[in-house]
Order: C-alpha cells, then sequence, then structure tokens
C-alpha cells in the first residue's frame, strides 16, 4: 500500500488559511468517507484533528476543517496562529481493511 | 479519560525480537487498540491492531509472520512483539485506542506516548 500524497511543505502568515491535499486512489481515500487528518509536534505523539473527513473531535479549534472530493482530500487551517506550526499527516481506511497515512506536510508560520 | 501507558525504551541486535507492553486505564477494556510506528523523519505507519475484547487481530502485510498482538484482560493491557528486527525497524512504536464518539471511526485517539526501538549491533 503506497503512502498518501501531500505537499511536503505549506507555509503562511498569521492570520491566513492554509489548505493541505491529500491524494489517494479509489481503493483508500476515494472508497470510504474515513479520513483523518493528525498534528504532530517535534518530540510529541500524533493528535487527532479531524475524522470521518469533515469531523473534529471535542477540543479541537473550529480553526481547523476537512473536506474531500474524489480521491483527494483537505485539511484547512484558518486564522493561522503560531502553535499550528507542526507536521500534519493525513490517513485513511482502505479496501483492504489496513490503514494508510500520508507522507507528511510541514506547516511553517511565517 | 482514556490513557495509554507504555513501556521505556529498548535497545535490541539485529536478529532478536522485542516485546512492548501498552495499559489501559480510564475506560472499559473493550477497544479496538492499534500499534503504529514512525521512523526517523518519516510519516507513521499502520502495523495492525487487536479487539481487546475478544482477541481478533488484523496485521499490515507488511509484518505478517513477525508480529504479533496480544492482549491480558486482567492487567488492561495489549503488547505487541515484533521478530527478527533488522536496522530498518529502528522507530518509536506506538499504542493508539480506535476513536470513539457515539460509534467507532476508523482513526486512532488517543496515542500512546510512543517506545523508541533502537537496533544495533
Amino acid at each position: 500500500q503506497s503512502a498518501l500524497t501531500q505537499p511536503a511543505s505549506v507555509s503562511g502568515s498569521p492570520g491566513q488559511s492554509i489548505t493541505i491535499s491529500c491524494t489517494g486512489t479509489s481503493s483508500d481515500v476515494g472508497a470510504y468517507d474515513y479520513v483523518s487528518w493528525y498534528q504532530q509536534h517535534p518530540g510529541r505523539a500524533p493528535k487527532l484533528m479531524i475524522y470521518d473527513v469533515r469531523d473534529r473531535p471535542s477540543g479541537v479549534s473550529n480553526r481547523f476543517s476537512g473536506s474531500k472530493s474524489g480521491s483527494t482530500a483537505s485539511l484547512t487551517i484558518s486564522g493561522l496562529q503560531a502553535e499550528d506550526e507542526a507536521d500534519y499527516y493525513c490517513s485513511s481506511y482502505t479496501s483492504s481493511s489496513t490503514h494508510v497515512f500520508g507522507s507528511g506536510t510541514k506547516v511553517t508560520v511565517l | 479519560q482514556v490513557q495509554l501507558v507504555q513501556s521505556g525504551a529498548e535497545v535490541k541486535k539485529p536478529g532478536a525480537s522485542v516485546k512492548i507492553s501498552c495499559k489501559a486505564s480510564g475506560y472499559t477494556f473493550n477497544y479496538a487498540v492499534h500499534w503504529l510506528r514512525q521512523a526517523p523523519g518519516q510519516t507513521p505507519e499502520w502495523m495492525g491492531w487487536i479487539n481487546a475484547a475478544n482477541g481478533d487481530t488484523k496485521y499490515s502485510q507488511k509484518f505478517q509472520g513477525r508480529f504479533t498482538i496480544t492482549r491480558d484482560t486482567s492487567a488492561s493491557t495489549v503488547y505487541m512483539e515484533l521478530s527478527s528486527l533488522r536496522s530498518e525497524d529502528m522507530a518509536i512504536y506506538y499504542c493508539a485506542t480506535e476513536y470513539y464518539s457515539s460509534t467507532w471511526h476508523y482513526c486512532f485517539d488517543p496515542w500512546g506516548q510512543g517506545t523508541l526501538v533502537t537496533v544495533s549491533s
């Protein structure tokens, strides 16, 4: 199972909005609405930010939103803040009943 | 509040096996528990999961044959064991529960703190 494709890096100024894409196939992202997004700060475990394409766990800021079109999912961070600087990974359930992660995107707040 | 606490860092020689524990607290021990790993500078990689209620398991084909997940319900603990270690297995290993909110969702939350496995001769 190949990793889902994400841009290596995305940057934005405080207050701006950025969008991270996550491209898979008809066997994963395109097959189910089971796409999730994780934020990871250095030395920390990943933290769930979005599940089921667009839902936020309790406690996650509404500045984070998700969407999907076909085999490409997206994470948008609006009102970018310094604390949002981290690595972001998408993940999808697959038609083989396994899970696959994206290649990861480093978000830099300028 | 679900919490997962993993055992400490391990140093192993190539060809050896490693066994890591993941103790759960704060909930009834009937969740799906997944194991994932993350090599330095790399993306997380899903390895497999166990249904803590009945012991059913599913593994990534990549690790089939040298990876085993077990559980001890009396101790609310899940274990993973990886054998025939090679340098490419050097990574931080995480356990994580399947996220539950009204129903199960195919994602991971919370995660344990991670266990560093170093493979070196």
